[in-house]
């Protein structure tokens, strides 16, 4: 079982609507919890990095919470745009071996 | 600043050949790292470096081979590939591999073993 579960799998919303990724891990203990973002065809960037003790954390229009008892994390995105039609890969990281388990991300799809 | 590129973006091999995927990477980087990126699955490390003349060995590192001989450079090699290898493969950077780091990830290169 990945340690680190995303839903949806993919997503359609229209272009203006916000919309909220999940990320549920199993992790124990861990470092920090991060949210890259994908395009088709190329390599991931990072969003956000939240270490254990951060609630939220935000970048522009993408807001990443994280609660650590309940060991999930979200990622709004406010006022979509066509630009944000990418994967979002939620990442944690191990505290015990600094090992990053990655999720196996959401799709996001923004139509006009 | 180019950050992280990788050569070659797509490549076709036949089972048994081999191949060299390079990245090469102009922040001054220590840390390099190659990973692959199957469907369904989520990005796993195949090798790993911390410094100049270092390797080591990550989550799949079967079946491949690594150097860094430079520190802007680090080297993947398949000396017989099999279908099994067939995937994208993503190098990444980070300035000292500290947890909390970024990770700066190149295009990536598709493979792709008949």
């Amino acid at each position: 079982k990945n340690q680190v579960e995303q839903s949806p799998q993919s997503l359609i919303i229209l272009e203006g609507k916000n919309c909220t990724l999940q990320c549920n891990y199993t992790v124990s203990p861990f470092s920090n919890l991060r949210w890259y973002k994908q395009d088709t065809g190329r390599g991931p960037v990072s969003l956000t990095i939240m270490t254990f003790s951060e609630n939220t954390k935000s970048n522009g229009r993408y807001t990443a919470t994280l609660d650590a008892d309940t060991k999930q994390s979200s990622l709004h995105i406010t006022a979509s745009q066509l630009s944000d039609s990418a994967s979002y890969i939620c990442v944690v990281s191990d505290y015990n071996t600094d090992k990053l388990i990655f999720g196996t991300g959401t799709r996001l799809q923004v139509f006009p | 600043n180019a950050g992280v590129t990788q050569t070659p973006k797509f490549r076709v091999l036949k089972t048994g050949q081999s191949m060299t995927l390079l990245c090469a990477q102009d922040m001054n980087h220590e840390y390099m790292y190659w990973y692959r990126q199957d469907p369904g699955m989520g990005l796993r490390l195949i090798h790993y470096s911390v410094g100049e003349g270092t390797t080591a060995k990550g989550e799949v590192p079967d079946g491949y081979n690594v150097s860094r001989l430079k520190k802007q450079n680090f080297l993947l090699g398949l000396e017989s590939a099999a279908p099994s290898q067939t995937s994208v493969y993503f190098c990444a950077s980070s300035y000292e591999g500290k947890a909390n780091e970024k990770l700066f990830f190149g295009s990536g290169t598709q493979l792709s073993v008949l």
